[in-house]
């Protein structure tokens, strides 16, 4: 398996503009996680999903975020309208479900927004 | 909730001494501890982790972490620091609440020449 594939790697956006950060997780898992890094807060978690259902999204900051896993292959998170202060790393992750199981992560997509 | 703190964000050794990283845990039921490592530019990758059963528990790249009880600890160890460890450690705990790893802040490892 290729592992957690994210998509883009890199992006610059301009304040006010619609991002989309896109995941595909390690096939056969059935949990996937949405965690942001910065200097100031380290990581953290904004939303997982269980069998594409979103569990808990209590660490998404803003209504300006949202999270959607359409099927067990495919999860976007979306900013609208992206601010400066969401500059971040974005990391995806998937586990298979239950206490004690790893979670793989993906390398992140680092977004810049100006 | 469960949660980690890392002492310590950034730790510098000189190439062949020990490495030690450490982290303690607050948790009310026997928790899972993790141990990730993040190189620069890089998602994080499991180093080791403690379910249940022996409390030394032995991971990739020569290192290792003893989960110690009574000290609420999960120290990452290794005998001798390669300038290939130079990276960023997370100590993690499954979050039996919200059903998900919170991590620790981090810690920076540098390996001098």
């Amino acid at each position: 398996d290729a592992g957690v594939i994210q998509s883009p790697r890199h992006e610059v956006t301009e304040m006010g503009q619609e991002v989309t950060l896109r995941c595909k997780p390690i096939s056969g898992h059935n949990s996937l996680f949405w965690y942001r890094q910065t200097m100031m807060r380290g990581l953290e978690l904004l939303i997982y999903f269980n069998n594409n259902v979103p569990i808990d999204d209590s660490g998404m900051p803003e209504d300006r975020f949202s999270a959607k896993m359409p099927n067990a292959s495919f999860s976007t998170l979306k900013i609208q309208p992206s601010e400066p202060r969401d500059s971040a790393v974005y990391f995806c992750a998937s586990s298979l479900k239950g206490q004690g199981t790893e979670a793989f992560f993906g390398q992140g997509t680092r977004l810049t927004v100006v | 909730a469960q949660s980690v703190t890392q002492l310590g964000s950034h730790v510098s050794v000189s190439e062949g001494a020990l490495v030690l990283l450490r982290c303690n845990y607050s948790s009310s039921v026997p928790p899972y501890l993790f141990w990730y490592v993040q190189y620069p530019n890089q998602g994080l990758q499991l180093l080791l982790k403690y379910t249940t059963g022996a409390t030394l528990v032995k991971g990739i790249n020569g290192f290792e972490a003893e989960f110690k009880k009574s000290e609420t600890s999960f120290h990452l160890t290794k005998p001798s620091a390669h300038m290939s460890d130079a990276a960023e450690y997370f100590c993690a705990v499954w979050d039996t609440g919200r059903r998900a790893l919170t991590f620790g802040s981090g810690t920076r490892l540098q390996v001098q020449p």
